[in-house]
């Protein structure tokens, strides 16, 4: 069975705080994305890597980065937590190609206080 | 660019009704499209997918949809409604960065069934 890994399924953190979210995929995928989950706004791309130690930007990548050291994780990286990023956050993995599916972790929920 | 607009926030059925969820789409080529469901406190599943072969698509729990070139549009239907469907549906439109598929998500629609 498929599966992609996130490390926490809440966590609950300080303003200002450095924040790691880590994201493993047993697929040999070589796409690895972090999308965010807001109420009204569906999912926005953060950010996205399509092989190791490579990395893109996607629509909303203000505030924070990736590390992809290894084919199969992928680290989102808060680098000072604020209260507006305070949503669920969602790691995907797929093969190349733009006709392939992905395949979604169970998601990590972060609250920022 | 691509993108997909959801037409509708929230969708209720009766249980055994028709269920019609609408999506269009914009991009400048032919797109690849999907629907993802997702069920409270569940991941993401693929629902179905369409890759430029036939235009009517079936998916899984009895889904299907059907890819309109000339409406920009790719609606998600089923015929009869279950409890079990009811949960959050993303149309889904493959953008492109190089050979990503880079997924671009709607809104989002919540189904609501009552029995």
């Amino acid at each position: 069975d498929v599966k992609v890994t996130q490390s926490s399924r809440y966590l609950v953190k300080r303003t200002g705080e450095k924040v790691f979210l880590e994201c493993v995929q047993d697929m040999d995928h070589e796409n690895m994305f972090w999308y965010r989950q807001d109420p009204g706004l569906g999912l926005r791309l953060i950010y996205f890597s399509y092989d190791v130690k490579m990395k893109e930007k996607g629509d909303i990548p203000e505030g924070y980065s990736v590390s992809r050291e290894k084919k199969e994780r992928f680290s989102l990286i808060l680098e000072s937590a604020s209260t507006n990023q305070t949503s669920m956050y969602l790691c995907a993995s797929s093969s190349p190609g733009l006709s392939t599916e992905a395949f979604f972790g169970q998601g990590t929920r972060l609250t920022v206080v | 660019a691509q993108s997909v607009t959801q037409l509708d926030s929230h969708v209720s059925v009766s249980e055994g009704t028709p269920v019609l969820l609408r999506c269009n789409y914009s991009s400048s080529y032919s797109p690849s499209l999907f629907w993802y469901v997702q069920h409270p406190n569940k991941g993401l599943q693929l629902l179905l997918k369409y890759t430029s072969a036939a235009t009517l698509v079936k998916g899984i729990n009895g889904f299907e949809a059907e890819f309109k070139k000339s409406e920009t549009s790719f609606h998600l239907t089923k015929p009869s409604a279950h409890m079990s469907d009811a949960a959050e549906y993303f149309c889904v439109v493959s953008g492109t960065s190089g050979n990503t598929g880079k997924l671009i998500f709607g809104q989002g629609t919540t189904l609501q069934v009552k029995p």
